[in-house]
């Protein structure tokens, strides 16, 4: 498999804090992408973010990337009920134009108002 | 904005029979990916086609065939379908033209059950 480990796999937190979840992986990149889906539905995406960068934020979402461990990390800010959900990173293959893409088991986050 | 469509969201279906999953990509897309989504598990690439073609196949299995027709629309085409084959089926698409990878897009699902 493409991807390593997500961590943790599951997070609880109360309504206010920040969540932060981490995933790894094992070649090289173009970009890593972040979804999230609530039970059973649809992979909603968050956020792209490119072998070239390192941070990228969008609203309450910051999201790193480092190339030379492989990781990556998606931060949630003041965080809400809503944001309860399963977290997945998904990343390509640099050596491939052919874009698909690998994911990892996901982050169970449970936020508790 | 158009979103992905997928049709239907769910299905019932007994074992060995077949199943057709569409998906209609967002419009100007491009390229139309396949992913299959066990329960508890992440999704896992199935297939893929760029402009009508097909580009790239993942574990996807025989009985399993796709095509992407000349309005981008995709269907999958399921037969002998096994116990196994229940899961929630995403189609994703995106637009390739400035460069490989760019952000998919995902449907809803088709959440098959096979009894």
């Amino acid at each position: 498999s493409q991807q390593g480990e997500e961590d943790p796999q599951a997070l609880s937190i109360q309504e206010g804090e920040n969540a932060t979840m981490n995933c790894s992986y094992k070649t090289s990149i173009n970009n890593l992408q972040w979804y999230r889906q609530n039970s059973g539905r649809g992979l909603v995406h968050l956020i792209l973010i490119r072998s070239n960068e390192r941070e990228k934020h969008s609203g309450r979402l910051r999201v790193t990337l480092d190339t030379s461990k492989k990781s990556s990390s998606l931060l949630i800010t003041a965080s809400r009920a809503a944001d309860t959900a399963s977290y997945f990173c998904a990343t390509d293959d640099r050596g491939s134009t052919l874009g698909r893409l690998y994911f990892g088991r996901g982050t169970q986050l449970t936020v508790w108002p | 904005a158009a979103g992905v469509i997928q049709s239907p969201r769910h299905l019932i279906k007994e074992k060995r029979e077949t199943a057709t999953l569409k998906c209609y990509p967002i419009p100007r897309h491009d390229t139309v990916y396949w992913y299959q989504q066990g329960p508890g598990q992440d999704p896992q690439f199935l297939i893929s086609f760029y402009e009508k073609m097909q580009s790239d196949k993942g574990s996807i299995p025989d009985r399993f065939s796709a095509q992407q027709f000349s309005d981008y629309h995709s269907e999958l085409n399921m037969s002998s379908l096994e116990l196994g084959d229940s899961a929630l089926y995403f189609c994703a698409s995106s637009t390739n033209r400035q460069g490989p990878t760019g952000t998919q897009y995902f449907g809803p699902g088709t959440r098959l059950t096979v009894l």
